[in-house]
């Protein structure tokens, strides 16, 4: 297990059409992060999943978006009717439940929506 | 709500000095703060985590010390090479809650 994975590098889309990333974590973890960022910003939290169950979702995460983390493995996040303002890197990350041990993050996706 | 800021914005060195990047948190009451650097179009790489109860950590040219009370961290960097050219985030998280990061240093080390 060499890290946190993620699926695609890159994506790019027309404005209007559905988007769908891929994130495996480490396989120890059961904690699993989905951050935002935009040019010259910090990451910001969407949401995150311990086990399978989706524990919080933030405000940034409108009706268009969904993430899942069937099996408590992988996890995927869904952006339908993509607008150009979801063009952005999409890193994911995980954890032990035990946070002090911090988070290692997957290099991220870049999203263009064209 | 945990705000998180980062002093300078940008910072621009010849190779070789030693340099302080500064990271700022409106709530004390942290689990722990972790520095990462990213490189352009990258991912976030880990570099050193510092738990609550700690008041620095180190490794190789890097030193990051926490104070709680005064809700600062600095990450010390010496010996600087053009290979630490990249920015630096600052992130923390308090009890039951995620990590919120700091909008990042952008660090040029000019050879």
């Amino acid at each position: 297990d060499t890290g946190v994975s993620q699926d695609p590098r890159h994506k790019i889309t027309k404005r209007g059409q559905n988007v769908t990333f891929r994130c495996d974590p480490i396989s120890e973890h059961n904690r699993l992060y989905w951050y935002r960022q935009t040019l010259g910003q910090g990451p910001e939290f969407l949401t995150y999943f311990q086990n399978e169950a989706q524990l919080e979702k933030s405000r940034l995460l409108s009706d268009r978006f969904s993430a899942e983390r069937p099996k408590g493995s992988f996890s995927t996040l869904e952006i339908q009717r993509t607008e150009q303002g979801d063009s952005a890197m999409y890193l994911c990350a995980s954890s032990f439940k035990q946070v002090n041990y911090g988070y290692t993050f997957g290099s991220g996706t870049r999203l263009t929506v064209v | 709500k945990q705000e998180v800021t980062q002093i300078p914005a940008a910072l621009s060195v010849p190779e070789g000095e030693n340099l302080v990047l500064n990271c700022s948190f409106t709530d004390s009451a942290i689990y722990n703060l972790q520095w990462f650097r990213q490189d352009p179009g990258k991912g976030l790489t880990s570099l050193l985590l510092i738990q609550s109860s700690q008041r620095e950590q180190t490794s190789g040219r890097l030193n990051a010390s926490l104070d709680k009370s005064s809700g600062r961290s600095t990450l010390y960097i010496a010996a600087s090479q053009p290979g630490d050219s990249a920015t630096y985030l600052c992130a923390v998280i308090n009890y039951g809650q995620n990590f919120v990061f700091g909008p990042g240093t952008r660090l040029s080390v000019l050879p």
